[in-house]
């Protein structure tokens, strides 16, 4: 069976400093990966995707980054956080060629102070 | 282009009374829909999807929604409402053509009263 696994699930980090978050899929290959945010008491909004290694789409403009070194790993980065930064970070997987039905990760849980 | 819009940010229910969520879509393509759950500071559970089968989809805990295609919704409904149904939940809209992307509504919150 197929899972999806993110760390850390929590982190408290200064404005300023660096930022690495980690996705990995299990169980599944050449997934469509997918990082979301989501700020307190709102929606999911779509940061970035990927649909293969080295492939990364921009969604929105922004203080972060996305790589995709390998098939099953997606990272979401940042040189210098802004308290903006702060939310619910999500990622998902998608089998292509399905019915785009998303299974998410447990998530992170980012407070930038 | 997709889009979804919950017509309810809060619904406010009695333990055993019926539960409607309410969504409508556009979609300039035959869409899939799904509803997912979030509990706090939680990831999102699945509980159901249509995916041009079955207009009357059935789903985890009870919930079933219609996929009405002249009124391009597909509302989210429970007969009878548990205090652990008390959660966000979020009507997503989707298309192949699409890369996979995924269209969320803002979310509905339930809150179950005893």
């Amino acid at each position: 069976s197929q899972t999806i696994h993110q760390w850390p699930a929590t982190l408290v980090q200064p404005v300023g400093s660096p930022l690495s978050l980690e996705c990995t899929v299990e169980g599944t290959s050449n997934p469509n990966l997918y990082w979301y945010r989501q700020a307190a008491g709102r929606g999911l909004q779509l940061l970035f995707y990927s649909v293969g290694i080295g492939q990364i789409s921009s969604e929105v403009p922004q203080n972060l980054s996305a790589s995709r070194p390998q098939d099953r790993q997606f990272i979401l980065s940042s040189k210098k956080l802004l308290l903006s930064d702060s939310g619910f970070y999500l990622c998902a997987w998608v089998q292509r060629l399905d019915d785009n039905e998303q299974f998410f990760g447990p998530g992170t849980r980012l407070t930038v102070l | 282009a997709q889009s979804v819009t919950q017509l309810d940010s809060h619904v406010s229910v009695s333990e055993g009374t019926p539960v409607l969520l309410r969504c409508n879509y556009s979609s300039s393509y035959s869409p899939s829909l799904f509803w997912y759950v979030q509990h706090p500071n939680k990831g999102l559970q699945l509980l159901l999807k249509y995916t041009s089968a079955a207009t009357l989809v059935k789903g985890i805990n009870g919930f079933e929604a219609e996929f009405k295609k002249s009124e391009t919704s597909f509302h989210l409904t429970k007969p009878s409402a548990h205090m652990s149904d008390a959660a966000e939940y979020f009507c997503v809209v989707s298309v192949k053509t699409n890369a996979g992307k995924s269209t969320f509504g803002d979310g509905t919150t339930l809150t179950v009263k005893p």
